[in-house]
């Protein structure tokens, strides 16, 4: 089975961090995807990438950056936390559009 | 663009009645797919299943049901017989079909149905 595995299942940062969120996926998926879950707003793509060093804007890229050195590992990257960023993050990969892997999430709280 | 509507914010019924959870979806490519998955307490996604959009066959796996309408844009689930272990928030999710070999379009998702089933 596909796993993909996100570094930290909780994180607690303060404002204006740099934030590190990393996801490893172990079947050599091209495509990979960074989604932010709120409550009542869904999930909602940040940014996905479709090979190595690419890099592609989703709904809501702003406060954030991504950085894709391997194909298995994708980072997103906050580069001043704040408290709105305070959500679940949940990493997907996929080796086409039938399916996707999501990772277990990442919870992080902006104090 | 493509887009997911779930109406249903909330639904609560009492165990072993049946529920309906409806999806609404929006796209002018003849060459998609739906999903639905499940997301319980712990947070994790669970894939429930995938359609293509070339095929309408409803589907049944245990309580489970999908019933896909390309006519009204649908892709409803219900839940038989519901129980408590199928409280969770549902989420409806679309994709295109790859545009390059090995490609894949994003997911697009509703915004989600939390349903409570209560003893």
């Amino acid at each position: 089975d596909v796993k993909v595995t996100q570094s930290s299942r909780y994180l607690v940062k303060r404002t204006g961090e740099k934030v590190f969120l990393e996801c490893v996926q172990d079947m050599d998926h091209e495509n990979m995807f960074w989604y932010r879950q709120d409550p009542g707003l869904g999930l909602r793509l940040i940014y996905f990438s479709y090979d190595v060093k690419m890099k592609e804007k989703g709904d809501i890229p702003e406060g954030y950056s991504v950085s894709r050195e391997k194909k298995e590992r994708f980072s997103l990257i906050l580069e001043s936390a704040s408290t709105n960023q305070t959500s679940m993050y949940l990493c997907a990969s996929s080796l086409n559009s039938y399916g996707y892997t999501f990772g277990s999430g990442t919870r992080l709280t902006v104090v | 663009a493509q887009k997911v509507t779930q109406a249903q914010t909330e639904i609560s019924v009492v165990e072993k009645e049946d529920v309906t959870l409806d999806c609404v979806y929006e796209t002018r490519d003849t060459t998609y797919y739906l999903f639905w998955y499940k997301q319980p307490p712990s947070g994790e996604l669970v894939f429930l299943i995938r359609r293509n959009s070339f095929d309408e066959q409803n589907e049944i796996s245990g309580r489970y049901s999908w019933n896909f309408q390309k006519s009204t844009s649908s892709f409803n689930f219900t839940i038989t017989a519901s129980q408590v272990v199928d409280s969770a928030v549902y989420f409806c999710a679309l994709s295109l079909a790859g545009l390059r070999e090995g490609g894949s379009e994003k997911l697009v998702f509703g915004k989600g149905t939390k349903l409570t089933v209560n003893p």
